[in-house]
């Protein structure tokens, strides 16, 4: 069974760095094919995909935040490690970490922790 | 980036009936469409992929159906667990973009 466990602070200050950790079980980061994701939503908003690691260490960010973010991985603790520069009241939102495989050559974000709100304020 | 569009943004229904949620592609993502299922507070939970793959586990009434730009979810038989904010995902290309979600409420 595959797990994950968004961790990090529930409140940061604008300009703060943010650093969230996924903890996850049930797979490993070096198998082929497998990749760590994260997602936010801000409050009754939509999703948003922010960055994605690959278990060969290959790595994906959203354009429109890439100047922002950085993924690492560290596959003895079974740990993703995302980091989030200059914080706004903006990235209020709740992060979410996900697994991310193919299935049938498809894409998938499957299954997702149960997410981390995180308020950005003074 | 690649925009996607839901219709229509909320819908209200009764047990029973039957619901279908649209999904637009700013372009053409061939059959590279999931969807998932959100309840409040609860994170985001598979339901389909390939656009008409059912997620093992997933009730038969659920079905997914398009390819290339328009993409439909159907809920043939309304059940009370069902009502939840559904949302898709294009899986063709980086940023993976989601569509802002319908959301199914008690008529």
């Amino acid at each position: 069974q595959i797990t994950l466990k968004e961790s990090g602070p529930t409140l940061v200050k604008p300009t703060q760095t943010l650093t969230l950790t996924c903890t996850f079980s049930g797979f490993s980061l070096s198998t082929n094919g497998v990749g760590v994701g994260w997602i936010r939503q801000p409050p009754g908003r939509a999703l948003e995909w922010l960055a994605l690691i690959y278990w060969d260490d290959d790595k994906r960010y959203s354009p429109s935040l890439k100047s922002r973010l950085t993924i690492t991985k560290d596959t003895s603790k079974n740990q993703v490690v995302l980091t989030m520069t200059n914080m706004d009241p903006m990235d209020t939102a709740t992060y979410y970490c996900a697994h991310r495989r193919l299935k049938s050559a498809i894409q998938i974000f499957d299954p997702w922790g149960q997410g981390t709100l995180v308020t950005v304020s003074s | 980036d690649i925009q996607m569009t839901q219709s229509p943004s909320s819908l209200s229904a009764s047990v029973g009936d039957r619901v279908t949620i649209i999904c637009r592609a700013s372009q053409s993502i061939s059959s590279n469409l999931n969807w998932y299922q959100q309840k409040p507070g609860k994170a985001p939970k598979l339901l389909v992929y390939g656009a008409s793959t059912l997620q093992s586990g997933v009730p038969s009434r659920f079905s997914g159906s398009g390819s290339g730009t328009d993409f439909t979810l159907t809920i043939s038989s309304l059940q009370p667990e069902d009502f939840a904010t559904y949302c898709c995902q294009q899986s063709n290309s980086p940023p993976w973009t989601f569509g802002q979600g319908t959301k199914v409420e008690i008529k």
